[in-house]
């Protein structure tokens, strides 16, 4: 059974730090790894979606790798603004979450400080 | 280009009253996807349908849950007789294509009293 954990749960962090956020993911026969934000009682915002072929996608000030075999994927925000507070979400499509549903992690909470 | 559109926004119902849920996907996406977000927990694969057919119920719980995607018309959630661990916000997704970037919807939330 798939299991996707996202480190850390909770970021509080100064205006214009960069940060990476981790997500790992315990079967790598994964086709793709998605990254969303979730804001208070919204929907899911995609951000970046990554192929399993693929190494890395950049979108912005957003910048995705991923490593399957190792089950590993990370999510690099450069020059954080107070309006990237959100939760942030990795998921992965494969096995575990059904054939084509996705497996989410928990998230992690990220408070940008102005 | 509209997003995926979900209605309600919030439903309350009283245990055993049942509740619906739908779903109209982004403009020209078929497949479209249930995912539920219970409190304090990420979010679960419910059920995976393309139109007139359902192919992944794999996280579906067994009684009490169905979903459909007719050929006209949104997809629907259907809960019967619902209980109080029935609430939870209720997400949909679209794709244009299996595997590819799936677009979400604003939720339903479900409030059971």
């Amino acid at each position: 059974k798939q299991e996707v954990t996202q480190i850390p749960a909770a970021l509080s962090v100064p205006e214009g730090e960069n940060l990476v956020l981790n997500c790992s993911f315990t079967d790598s026969a994964i086709y793709n790894l998605q990254w969303f934000r979730q804001d208070p009682g919204k929907g899911l915002t995609s951000l970046l979606l990554i192929q399993s072929s693929q190494r890395e996608q950049t979108s912005g000030r957003l910048n995705a790798s991923l490593d399957k075999s190792s089950g590993r994927s990370t999510l690099y925000i450069a020059a954080s603004q107070p309006g990237d507070s959100a939760t942030y979400l990795c998921a992965v499509g494969g096995t575990g979450g059904g054939a084509d549903g996705l497996t989410f992690g928990k998230g992690t909470h990220l408070i940008i400080q102005p | 280009n509209a997003g995926v559109m979900q209605n309600p926004r919030h439903l309350v119902r009283r245990r055993g009253q049942e509740a619906r849920l739908r779903c109209s996907p982004m403009k020209g996406h078929s497949h479209v996807y249930w995912y539920r977000q219970l409190p304090e927990e990420g979010l679960k694969f419910m059920v995976y349908l393309q139109k007139e057919n359902i192919i992944d119920e794999s996280g579906m719980p067994k009684e009490r849950f169905s979903a459909e995607f007719p050929k006209e018309g949104p997809s629907i959630l259907r809960i019967q007789q619902v209980v109080r661990g029935d609430s939870a916000a209720y997400f949909c997704a679209s794709s244009s294509t299996p595997r590819e970037t799936q677009y979400f919807g604003p939720g339903t939330r479900l409030l059971v009293l």
